[in-house]
């Protein structure tokens, strides 16, 4: 079964340090890594995704790591702020059916001011 | 421009009622997914739609579970004779011309089964 596994669950992270949540995957067939995250209340939203092509993707204080031989990538939030206090979850999806998104069970992120 | 419109927000339902959760998707857009979120869980995708065609509904529950898109109007998601596993939050998501682009998601519909 299509999996993606997530760490760590929660995450509690001081003003101006780095976050850093991690995801592994088995399907070799996926082919697109998005990051979403998600605040109480509202539905998730596209935050940087990633195709297998590159090893890393950035896009200000949001940075994506791909290790494809070990089936891994990460999302690290760099001068993390209170203001990304949110879920934030890993997504996988295949070539042909990138509607499909397979998710991680989440990581909730705390930055403390 | 307005996002994906889900309502209700939140819904109470007893055993053994129906449920109708409506998604009206971006303006202009055409493909629509739902997904489901149980608690501490991450979301997991059920069907996918375009106006009146049923594309991929492989994540959805045979029974029980229906969907549609049509012509005019909102997308439902009903589910029949509700249990208590279908507690969850239900989020519809739409992308514009394909399935290939950004899916952007509405704020769900919380269901509570008592």
């Amino acid at each position: 079964q299509q999996q993606v596994k997530q760490s760590p669950q929660s995450l509690i992270v001081q003003k101006g340090g780095i976050s850093i949540i991690n995801c592994a995957y088995e399907n070799t067939a996926f082919d697109y890594f998005p990051w979403y995250q998600q605040f109480p209340g509202k539905g998730p939203a596209l935050l940087i995704a990633i195709r297998p092509d590159v090893s890393e993707k950035k896009e200000g204080r949001f940075t994506i790591s791909f290790n494809k031989s070990a089936k891994q990538f990460s999302l690290h939030i760099m001068d993390s702020q209170p203001g990304d206090s949110a879920t934030y979850f890993c997504a996988a999806s295949i070539q042909g059916s990138n509607y499909k998104l397979t998710f991680g069970k989440g990581t909730l992120l705390t930055v403390n001011p | 421009n307005a996002g994906v419109m889900q309502n209700p927000r939140h819904l109470v339902r007893r055993r053994g009622q129906e449920a109708r959760l409506r998604c009206s998707p971006m303006k202009g857009h055409s493909h629509v997914y739902w997904y489901r979120q149980l608690p501490e869980e991450g979301l997991k995708f059920m069907v996918y739609l375009q106006k009146e065609n049923i594309i991929d509904e492989s994540g959805m529950p045979k029974e029980r579970f229906s969907a549609e898109f049509p012509k005019e109007g909102p997308s439902i998601l009903r589910i029949q004779q509700v249990v208590r596993g279908d507690s969850a939050a239900y989020f519809c998501a739409s992308s514009q011309r394909s399935a290939m682009e950004t899916q952007y998601f509405g704020p769900g519909t919380r269901l509570l089964v008592l």
